[in-house]
């Protein structure tokens, strides 16, 4: 299917282990971002990547790697995962082009116990 | 400091009613862009109105304009003829630089359209 999607849509862990979100978009955009949204917080920027293989950290990295070697997919992993990481992630991807919007995925709402 | 703030946590209007939700961005850029979006209770974001920093009309895109005041800087959403379907969360967001490597978002305005 076209467009931008992330696996799992839901996903319940335990403090402590590790834990992988996955985003995959099929337009072959070259930025890709990952979110999470708390409430009263809107959403935040965790790491964003403007190409395969770069990769940089936005509002509040900490406890999250990235990697990006492939332009289409862009995981997002909890190394050990806290109860404060409990969150909706959402996977975004936009153009290169100044104009262009970004297009988000489902979201995953990530349960850290 | 904030990069977009959204004082509005919640907004409601009269369906069929014009409402405003407000936005105000800070940026140091000339070069920059403003987006909204909007998140009904399914939970997907979608992407509604544009605007760019050296844009000179205030872009429109069907019941939705944008308000932008540059020397404010400010990009308020105006939705007129709301709908029941308009009750959502909405999110300002702005791509700063000409690369749109950070696009930073607000932390939204729940809108609520009374029938």
């Amino acid at each position: 299917d076209a467009g931008i999607t992330q696996s799992p849509r839901y996903k319940i862990t335990e403090t402590g282990r590790q834990v992988t979100l996955m985003c995959h978009q099929t337009w072959s955009h070259s930025y890709m971002f990952w979110y999470r949204q708390d409430l009263g917080h809107g959403l935040r920027l965790i790491y964003y990547s403007a190409a395969a293989d770069i990769t940089d950290k936005g509002e509040v990295p900490d406890g999250y790697v990235v990697s990006r070697s492939k332009t289409e997919n862009f995981p997002l992993t909890l190394e050990s995962a806290t109860r404060s990481q409990t969150s909706v992630y959402f996977c975004a991807s936009r153009a290169f082009f100044r104009g262009t919007e970004a297009f988000f995925g489902q979201g995953t709402r990530l349960t850290v116990v | 400091a904030q990069k977009i703030t959204q004082t509005q946590p919640g907004m409601f209007v009269q369906e069929k009613e014009a409402v405003t939700l407000d936005c105000t961005y800070d940026t140091s850029d000339q070069s920059y862009g403003l987006f909204w979006y909007k998140q009904p209770s399914s939970g997907e974001m979608i992407f509604l109105i544009y605007q760019g920093s050296y844009d000179e009309q205030n872009a429109t895109e069907g019941r939705y304009s944008l308000n932008f005041q540059k020397a404010r800087k400010s990009a308020n959403l105006v939705i007129s003829a709301s709908q029941l379907g308009d009750s959502a969360m909405y999110f300002c967001a702005m791509r700063e630089g000409n690369t749109g490597n950070q696009f930073y978002f607000g932390t939204g305005t729940s809108l609520t359209v009374i029938p």
